[in-house]
């Protein structure tokens, strides 16, 4: 099973600034990542597929790079509602089970 | 646009099952594959396996052997058991879809139903 390795475990930054979140795989995954922010008592929320895509209705202050083993989900400049956790996920092939990181929390400094 | 509303019992007893529903409104069964995934008190998420709409199922290796995941298309719903839980299975429990092709990602996802078990 592939394993997904996020860090920080927690960030703590002020809003305004850029957030660098980071997720390795434990093996080749070509790029087929995703991230998801989730807030307190709410389900996950798709933010990127692909590595670089973003869904529907993500603002344009996320972005995600990378391919192979290292990923990275950009926050250009911290909002007030950005403050969550983030999860990556991944499945390089069909039917490999689908697996996901232990999550990076972006908390307010 | 897809939304995903589910249902069932929040709390059971050791060696109770587990029972799961998740019905599909705005949106049509086919070409998806539909997901279960938890998240327990205070962890990350976990997937424990999903169904596509011609019934072929694929479940987390380490919740195979207790997992059963089917659908009922003349009502939209898909539904997970998971027999014989413990502690360990106390958790918030999710619905979602997923896309059936790469880079497989869950885009809808429901609102999460917290179950609990407890002697």
């Amino acid at each position: 099973e592939i394993v997904l390795t996020q860090s920080p475990a927690t960030l703590s930054l002020s809003p305004g600034e850029r957030a660098t979140l980071s997720c390795r795989a434990s093996q080749n995954i070509e790029n087929y990542l995703a991230w998801y922010q989730q807030k307190p008592g709410q389900a996950p929320r798709l933010l990127i597929y692909g590595a670089s895509n973003r869904a529907t209705g993500i603002p344009a202050r996320f972005s995600g790079s990378g391919s192979g083993t290292d990923f990275t989900l950009t926050i250009s400049s911290l909002e007030a509602e950005d403050f969550a956790v983030y999860y990556c996920q991944q499945r390089v092939n069909w039917p490999s089970a689908i697996t996901f990181g232990g999550g990076t929390k972006v908390e307010i400094k | 646009q897809v939304q995903l509303q589910q249902w069932g019992a929040g709390l059971l007893k050791p060696s109770e099952t587990l029972s799961l529903t998740c019905a599909i409104h705005g949106g049509s069964f086919s070409g998806y594959y539909w997901s279960w995934v938890r998240q327990p008190p205070g962890k990350g998420l976990e997937w424990i396996g999903e169904i596509h709409h011609g019934g072929s199922t694929n479940y987390s290796p380490s919740l195979m052997s207790r997992v059963t995941m089917s659908v009922d298309m003349s009502r939209n719903h898909f539904s997970l058991k998971l027999t014989s839980v413990t502690a360990a299975d106390t958790a918030v429990y999710y619905c979602a879809k997923t896309v059936a092709a790469q880079p497989y990602y869950m885009d809808v996802w429901g609102n999460g139903t917290t179950v609990t078990v407890s002697s």
